[in-house]
């Protein structure tokens, strides 16, 4: 059973650093892109971007290049989200996801990471 | 981007009654490869997205024959035969021809 299970709430002052996960488990971890999905409070979803945990290789969504940081350590079949230095703005439900065989969607999700972001 | 344009925003449903939500691209979603790479989702109130519909017609693992999906280039639809409160949520359409794949705004359904 493919299942891909996140870290927990987090809640962090601006200007902070935060790095939040995925693990994944179920099925081979190094032959699928994995994802990341924003849901700001009441609103829809947005891509973010994805990671191939074969070779770490990342794709990010343009409006939020630079803002955060997407990564994979294999070993621990596990990929991360990280930010360096947090805004109110980033206030959201995180989900990570993993990518289907065309390389066109996410067929399976994780349960989602709560970021509140104030001050 | 790909923008896509979801209609209605909100449905309200009789149980056992039909639903149809439309879902518009601002680009074709045919590739070079033959495929349509048109998506339907479900986030039930509290949960994660599910796949509900891949590649606009076929039905994911465990996804009851009562959800059909259907269209071509930029039109796409989503039918549910015989709603159910089960159905319950935001539906989502989503492209993946083009990075970043984008979704449509949401369709939420309730059950009157």
């Amino acid at each position: 059973e493919v299942q891909l299970v996140q870290s927990g709430a987090e809640v962090k002052k601006p200007g902070e650093s935060l790095k939040i996960s995925c693990k994944g488990s179920g099925y081979r971890f190094t032959t699928y892109w994995l994802g990341w999905v924003r849901q700001m409070p009441g609103k829809g979803l947005e891509w973010m971007g994805i990671i191939y945990p074969g070779d770490s290789d990342a794709r990010y969504s343009p409006s939020l290049q630079g803002q955060v940081t997407i990564s994979v350590d294999k070993s621990i079949t596990t990929a991360y989200l990280q930010w360096s230095s947090l805004k109110a703005s980033d206030t959201a439900m995180y989900f990570c996801a993993r990518v289907g065989s065309s390389w066109s969607y996410f067929d399976y999700w994780g349960q989602g990471t709560l970021v509140t972001v104030s001050s | 981007d790909v923008v896509m344009t979801q209609t209605p925003l909100s449905l309200s449903v009789t149980p056992g009654q039909p639903a149809s939500i439309s879902c518009k691209s601002s680009q074709s979603l045919l590739h070079s490869d033959g495929k349509t790479y048109l998506y339907w989702y479900l986030q039930k109130p509290g949960q994660s997205p599910q796949l509900l519909i891949y590649e606009v017609s076929s039905r994911f693992s465990g996804v009851p024959d009562r959800f059909s999906g259907s269209g071509s280039g930029t039109d796409f639809t989503l039918k549910i035969s015989r709603v159910e409160a089960d159905d319950v949520g935001v539906y989502y359409c989503m492209q993946g021809i083009h990075l970043p794949w984008t979704f449509g705004q949401g369709t939420q359904v309730e059950i009157k």
